[in-house]
């Protein structure tokens, strides 16, 4: 079945514990992309990579780290998380960075306290 | 000013009615995504235009790219309609994606 998981589905940390969400696609896409989705504020792009190698920033990336070495992994690194970190957090894969539809992972939902 | 606005934000409807929901944005794009999110939060993509109109059972998706503007219709809405509407525009050859705010819909039987 193609696929985009992410885990952990749930967690809570304390602030400044180093936490890594892992991604992972099975349809062989490019293209991925971390998402936020805060009440108020709607989704908004963390870091994107448009392929093996390649990453860019998007509105929201201060914080966050993240690596493309493999196609199918693109895990996104909280190195000191704070308070204003927790939120819900999706992954999403689409075929290429030129436009196609995008499929999204079940979603992270962070409390850091 | 957001880059990319949507109304309404909150729709209410009977089951069987028209539904419009609109998007306007105000950056030049490379395309633009319907995406709906039902409560507890999974997203899933409706359709993705770069320009004209397309059609899916009961939705349909207009882009007009001069006039920077995109709506969704759902014709004979029903209950399991009931979810967050979301417009996302892709900006330049780098696909980073702008997200509006959102439209709750809810459908009563």
């Amino acid at each position: 079945e193609a696929q985009v998981t992410q885990n952990p589905r749930y967690l809570i940390t304390v602030t400044g514990k180093k936490l890594t969400v892992t991604c992972s696609q099975n349809m062989n896409h490019e293209y991925m992309s971390w998402y936020r989705q805060d009440p108020g504020l709607g989704l908004r792009q963390i870091y994107y990579s448009m392929n093996v190698e390649v990453t860019d920033k998007g509105d929201v990336p201060e914080g966050y780290k993240v690596s493309r070495k493999e196609k199918r992994n693109f895990p996104l690194i909280l190195e000191s998380p704070s308070p204003n970190q927790t939120s819900l957090y999706f992954c999403a894969s689409s075929l290429s960075a030129s436009g196609s539809e995008q499929y999204f992972g079940p979603g992270t939902r962070l409390t850091v306290t | 000013k957001n880059e990319v606005e949507q109304s309404p934000q909150n729709l209410t409807a009977q089951e069987g009615e028209f539904i419009t929901i609109n998007c306007s944005y105000s950056v030049g794009i490379s395309a633009l995504h319907w995406l709906q999110q039902h409560p507890g939060g999974g997203i899933v993509s409706l359709f993705m235009l770069s320009s004209g109109k397309k059609k899916h059972g009961r939705l349909i998706a207009t882009i007009n790219i001069q006039e920077k503007h995109s709506s969704l219709h759902i014709t004979a809405s029903h209950p399991r309609d009931s979810a967050v509407y979301i417009c996302a525009v892709a900006r330049g050859s780098n696909y980073k994606l702008t997200f509006g705010k959102g439209t709750l819909l809810t459908v009563n039987p």
